[in-house]
Protein backbone atom coordinates (compact mmCIF):
# COMPACT_ATOMS: atom_id res chain seq x y z
CA UNK A 1 0.00 0.00 0.00
CA UNK A 2 1.13 3.47 -0.99
CA UNK A 3 1.40 5.65 1.45
CA UNK A 4 3.37 9.22 1.66
CA UNK A 5 3.83 11.02 5.34
CA UNK A 6 4.83 14.71 5.49
CA UNK A 7 6.91 16.61 8.03
CA UNK A 8 8.56 19.62 9.13
CA UNK A 9 5.93 22.60 9.11
CA UNK A 10 5.24 24.75 11.35
CA UNK A 11 5.42 28.48 11.94
CA UNK A 12 7.67 30.62 11.25
CA UNK A 13 8.54 34.19 10.71
CA UNK A 14 8.58 36.03 7.92
CA UNK A 15 12.41 35.69 5.79
CA UNK A 16 13.10 32.43 7.44
CA UNK A 17 13.44 29.04 6.03
CA UNK A 18 11.88 25.59 6.53
CA UNK A 19 12.65 21.93 5.51
CA UNK A 20 9.57 19.87 4.70
CA UNK A 21 10.21 16.28 4.45
CA UNK A 22 7.70 13.37 2.48
CA UNK A 23 8.49 9.53 3.92
CA UNK A 24 7.57 7.77 0.98
CA UNK A 25 6.68 3.63 1.17
CA UNK A 26 5.22 1.24 -0.59
CA UNK A 27 6.09 1.81 -4.37
CA UNK A 28 9.42 1.84 -6.04
CA UNK A 29 9.84 5.20 -5.09
CA UNK A 30 13.36 5.84 -7.41
CA UNK A 31 10.76 5.27 -10.68
CA UNK A 32 8.01 8.21 -9.96
CA UNK A 33 8.29 11.90 -10.16
CA UNK A 34 7.04 13.53 -6.70
CA UNK A 35 5.23 16.95 -6.45
CA UNK A 36 5.01 19.25 -3.60
CA UNK A 37 1.60 20.99 -3.88
CA UNK A 38 0.08 23.69 -1.47
CA UNK A 39 -3.31 25.36 -0.54
CA UNK A 40 -3.66 28.51 1.44
CA UNK A 41 -6.53 28.60 3.79
CA UNK A 42 -9.77 28.53 2.38
CA UNK A 43 -8.29 28.88 -0.84
CA UNK A 44 -7.53 26.34 -4.44
CA UNK A 45 -4.69 23.98 -5.00
CA UNK A 46 -1.49 25.51 -6.58
CA UNK A 47 1.00 23.28 -7.66
CA UNK A 48 4.78 24.04 -6.38
CA UNK A 49 7.73 21.54 -7.64
CA UNK A 50 8.36 18.88 -9.04
CA UNK A 51 11.49 16.51 -9.18
CA UNK A 52 11.83 13.64 -11.48
CA UNK A 53 12.53 10.17 -9.97
CA UNK A 54 16.49 10.39 -10.47
CA UNK A 55 16.34 13.65 -9.16
CA UNK A 56 18.21 15.23 -12.68
CA UNK A 57 15.12 17.28 -13.71
CA UNK A 58 13.08 19.95 -11.87
CA UNK A 59 10.72 22.31 -12.13
CA UNK A 60 9.27 25.51 -10.56
CA UNK A 61 6.12 28.02 -9.74
CA UNK A 62 7.44 30.97 -10.74
CA UNK A 63 5.66 31.88 -7.08
CA UNK A 64 8.28 30.20 -5.49
CA UNK A 65 11.40 30.03 -8.00
CA UNK A 66 14.85 30.71 -6.47
CA UNK A 67 13.61 30.85 -2.93
CA UNK A 68 12.35 27.04 -3.10
CA UNK A 69 14.70 23.96 -3.52
CA UNK A 70 13.38 20.22 -4.39
CA UNK A 71 15.27 17.38 -3.67
CA UNK A 72 15.07 13.38 -2.68
CA UNK A 73 16.97 10.89 -1.47
CA UNK A 74 16.23 7.59 -2.99
CA UNK A 75 18.17 5.35 -0.34
CA UNK A 76 16.08 7.04 2.28
CA UNK A 77 12.61 6.96 0.03
CA UNK A 78 12.02 10.58 1.04
CA UNK A 79 10.89 14.07 -0.85
CA UNK A 80 12.17 17.27 0.38
CA UNK A 81 11.35 20.94 0.00
CA UNK A 82 13.41 23.05 1.32
CA UNK A 83 12.00 26.63 1.79
CA UNK A 84 13.75 30.01 2.18
CA UNK A 85 13.05 33.46 2.35
CA UNK A 86 9.70 32.46 3.40
CA UNK A 87 6.73 35.21 3.29
CA UNK A 88 3.20 35.50 4.15
CA UNK A 89 1.68 34.21 1.46
CA UNK A 90 3.68 30.64 1.65
CA UNK A 91 1.26 29.98 4.19
CA UNK A 92 -0.16 26.89 3.65
CA UNK A 93 -1.08 23.35 3.86
CA UNK A 94 1.54 21.79 1.93
CA UNK A 95 1.21 18.24 0.22
CA UNK A 96 3.92 15.77 -1.19
CA UNK A 97 2.17 14.08 -4.18
CA UNK A 98 3.30 10.91 -6.49
CA UNK A 99 3.62 10.77 -10.29
CA UNK A 100 0.73 8.22 -11.69
CA UNK A 101 3.26 7.79 -14.76
CA UNK A 102 6.41 6.18 -14.04
CA UNK A 103 7.78 7.24 -18.07
CA UNK A 104 7.03 10.96 -17.35
CA UNK A 105 6.79 13.86 -15.47
CA UNK A 106 3.64 14.79 -17.75
CA UNK A 107 0.51 13.35 -18.40
CA UNK A 108 -0.80 11.91 -16.16
CA UNK A 109 -2.49 13.60 -12.37
CA UNK A 110 -1.08 12.50 -8.93
CA UNK A 111 -2.24 9.60 -7.76
CA UNK A 112 -1.28 9.49 -4.01
CA UNK A 113 -0.92 12.19 -1.97
CA UNK A 114 0.11 12.70 1.89
CA UNK A 115 -2.03 13.97 4.38
CA UNK A 116 -0.25 17.73 4.38
CA UNK A 117 1.53 19.70 6.72
CA UNK A 118 1.06 23.24 7.84
CA UNK A 119 3.20 25.94 7.10
CA UNK A 120 2.09 29.41 8.86
CA UNK A 121 4.69 32.51 8.15
CA UNK A 122 3.90 34.94 10.57
CA UNK A 123 5.68 37.24 12.99
CA UNK B 1 1.79 29.41 -19.16
CA UNK B 2 -1.37 27.57 -18.86
CA UNK B 3 -4.30 28.90 -17.27
CA UNK B 4 -7.52 26.89 -16.16
CA UNK B 5 -11.03 27.94 -15.80
CA UNK B 6 -13.43 26.11 -14.47
CA UNK B 7 -17.26 26.84 -14.09
CA UNK B 8 -19.34 27.06 -12.07
CA UNK B 9 -17.49 27.98 -8.72
CA UNK B 10 -20.22 26.75 -7.28
CA UNK B 11 -23.07 23.87 -7.91
CA UNK B 12 -26.39 23.56 -5.12
CA UNK B 13 -27.46 20.03 -6.36
CA UNK B 14 -29.39 17.11 -4.70
CA UNK B 15 -28.95 13.38 -4.57
CA UNK B 16 -29.82 11.31 -7.71
CA UNK B 17 -28.82 14.42 -9.80
CA UNK B 18 -26.73 14.56 -12.76
CA UNK B 19 -24.15 17.60 -12.41
CA UNK B 20 -21.57 18.57 -15.06
CA UNK B 21 -18.16 20.55 -14.04
CA UNK B 22 -16.25 22.36 -16.97
CA UNK B 23 -13.28 23.63 -17.12
CA UNK B 24 -11.39 25.37 -20.02
CA UNK B 25 -7.80 25.89 -20.63
CA UNK B 26 -6.10 28.85 -21.86
CA UNK B 27 -4.09 27.21 -24.86
CA UNK B 28 -4.36 23.45 -26.57
CA UNK B 29 -3.60 20.68 -23.80
CA UNK B 30 -4.22 17.90 -26.24
CA UNK B 31 -5.89 15.27 -23.57
CA UNK B 32 -3.46 16.02 -19.85
CA UNK B 33 -6.29 16.73 -18.20
CA UNK B 34 -6.72 15.61 -14.62
CA UNK B 35 -9.81 15.90 -12.21
CA UNK B 36 -9.75 15.50 -8.45
CA UNK B 37 -12.20 15.36 -5.85
CA UNK B 38 -11.18 17.27 -2.21
CA UNK B 39 -13.30 16.86 1.03
CA UNK B 40 -12.82 19.31 4.02
CA UNK B 41 -9.64 18.66 5.79
CA UNK B 42 -8.62 15.98 3.23
CA UNK B 43 -6.28 15.48 0.81
CA UNK B 44 -7.56 15.62 -2.80
CA UNK B 45 -8.25 12.29 -4.43
CA UNK B 46 -7.46 11.47 -8.15
CA UNK B 47 -10.49 10.51 -10.12
CA UNK B 48 -9.65 10.88 -13.72
CA UNK B 49 -6.53 11.69 -15.47
CA UNK B 50 -5.84 11.64 -19.25
CA UNK B 51 -9.42 13.69 -19.97
CA UNK B 52 -11.19 10.47 -19.73
CA UNK B 53 -9.71 7.81 -17.90
CA UNK B 54 -10.93 6.49 -14.74
CA UNK B 55 -9.05 6.27 -11.68
CA UNK B 56 -9.08 2.43 -10.39
CA UNK B 57 -11.65 2.48 -7.66
CA UNK B 58 -13.55 5.63 -9.03
CA UNK B 59 -16.78 5.09 -9.14
CA UNK B 60 -18.72 4.70 -12.92
CA UNK B 61 -20.84 7.41 -12.57
CA UNK B 62 -17.29 9.80 -12.68
CA UNK B 63 -16.93 10.47 -16.04
CA UNK B 64 -14.66 12.94 -18.41
CA UNK B 65 -14.97 14.34 -21.50
CA UNK B 66 -13.32 16.39 -24.01
CA UNK B 67 -9.50 17.75 -25.24
CA UNK B 68 -7.90 20.62 -26.67
CA UNK B 69 -9.28 24.13 -24.32
CA UNK B 70 -12.79 22.94 -23.30
CA UNK B 71 -13.13 19.57 -20.59
CA UNK B 72 -16.19 18.10 -18.25
CA UNK B 73 -16.36 16.30 -15.89
CA UNK B 74 -20.01 14.63 -15.04
CA UNK B 75 -21.62 12.86 -11.92
CA UNK B 76 -24.58 10.86 -12.79
CA UNK B 77 -26.61 10.29 -10.18
CA UNK B 78 -25.09 12.54 -7.47
CA UNK B 79 -24.11 10.41 -4.44
CA UNK B 80 -24.44 12.02 -0.47
CA UNK B 81 -20.35 11.70 -0.60
CA UNK B 82 -19.99 13.17 -3.52
CA UNK B 83 -20.89 16.68 -1.99
CA UNK B 84 -16.94 18.11 -2.54
CA UNK B 85 -14.44 20.33 -4.26
CA UNK B 86 -13.61 19.73 -7.06
CA UNK B 87 -10.58 20.39 -9.17
CA UNK B 88 -9.19 20.44 -12.44
CA UNK B 89 -5.29 20.23 -13.32
CA UNK B 90 -3.34 20.45 -16.77
CA UNK B 91 -0.23 17.83 -16.58
CA UNK B 92 0.76 19.39 -20.19
CA UNK B 93 3.18 21.38 -19.73
CA UNK B 94 5.17 22.94 -16.61
CA UNK B 95 4.54 24.83 -14.18
CA UNK B 96 1.01 22.43 -13.73
CA UNK B 97 -1.94 24.58 -12.93
CA UNK B 98 -5.36 24.06 -11.02
CA UNK B 99 -7.85 25.23 -11.63
CA UNK B 100 -10.27 26.92 -9.14
CA UNK B 101 -12.76 24.26 -7.99
CA UNK B 102 -16.17 23.68 -8.16
CA UNK B 103 -18.11 22.98 -5.23
CA UNK B 104 -20.79 20.85 -5.01
CA UNK B 105 -23.06 21.69 -1.91
CA UNK B 106 -26.46 20.13 -0.95
CA UNK B 107 -29.67 21.78 -2.17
Amino acid sequence: EVHLLESGGGLVQPGGSLRLSCAASGFIFSSYGMSWVRQAPGKGLEWVSVISGSGGITYYADSVKGRFTISRDNSKNTLYLQMNSLRAEDTAIYYCAKDSYRTSLLGGGFDYWGQGTPVTVSS
Amino acid sequence: DIQLTQSPSSVSASVGDRVIITCRASQGISSWLAWYQQKPGKAPKLLIYAASTLQSGVPSRFSGRGSGTDFTLTITSLQPEDFATYYCQQANSFPLAFGGGTKVEIK
